[in-house]
């Protein structure tokens, strides 16, 4: 069984549709995030939820908007596509919201976004 | 702010080659440090952390010691193998469930 999975692996679309992307973790984590990798492979979080709310948001345009139906899942929706959405998402979770000595965060394999 | 950065890749390195991959960060205080590991076509997996400065971190023959000094968290192996090639990530945390990653070193092993 994956650990995290997210759907799909690969979306291919035109500048201003809307997509969404799905994660589900069977970990039973309480925290769950999503990360944005660019085509330089720098990663950097765009958000978190614990339990079904957001904990982290990295001052990332009001276009994205994730939804959190119950603490397994976490899915990314991205209105108005644009160019520079082209990139890597990860979602990941970790047991521990704050972090602490025993942080580890899993992650899914990936959903490469291409916007044309 | 805080910030992690890498050394430039890509390496490319013969089996059985030593290895270090260069880390240094900028926090105040004392983050946590970690080194994480992209596979081709995977996400990312921890491969060691450390929590506190003099702190070594060690898994599947990497290591890496958290130096305050320097503020270094460089990543070594002592003999590296084809199914190491990947992508390596350092990253720093403050505990707050949030990682800040470094650019990504990409490592290329040759038989």
């Amino acid at each position: 069984d994956t650990a995290v999975s997210q759907t799909p692996k690969y979306l291919v679309t035109q500048m201003g549709n809307d997509k969404s992307i799905k994660c589900e973790q069977n970990l039973g984590h309480d925290t769950m995030y999503w990360y944005k990798q660019d085509s330089k492979k720098f990663l950097k979080i765009m958000f978190s939820y614990n339990n079904k709310e957001l904990i982290i948001n990295e001052t990332v345009p009001n276009r994205f908007s994730p939804k959190s139906p119950d603490k397994a899942h976490l899915n990314l929706h991205i209105n108005s596509l644009e160019l520079g959405d082209s990139a890597v998402y990860f979602c990941a979770s970790s047991q521990d919201p704050s972090g602490g000595v025993n942080e580890k965060l899993f992650f899914g394999s990936g959903t490469q976004l291409s916007v044309l | 702010g805080d910030s992690v950065t890498q050394m430039e890749g890509p390496v490319t390195l013969s089996e059985e080659a030593f290895l270090t991959i260069n880390c240094t960060y900028t926090a105040t205080g004392y983050p946590s440090l970690f080194w994480y590991v992209q596979y081709p076509g995977e996400g990312l997996q921890l491969l060691l952390k450390a929590t506190k400065a003099d702190d070594k971190g060690s898994n599947k023959g990497f290591e890496a010691t958290y130096r305050k000094e320097t503020t270094s968290f460089h990543l070594e192996k002592g003999s590296v193998q084809v199914s190491d090639s990947a992508v390596y990530f350092c990253a720093l945390s403050r505990n707050t469930g949030k990682l800040i990653f470094g650019q990504g070193t990409t490592l290329q092993v040759k038989p």
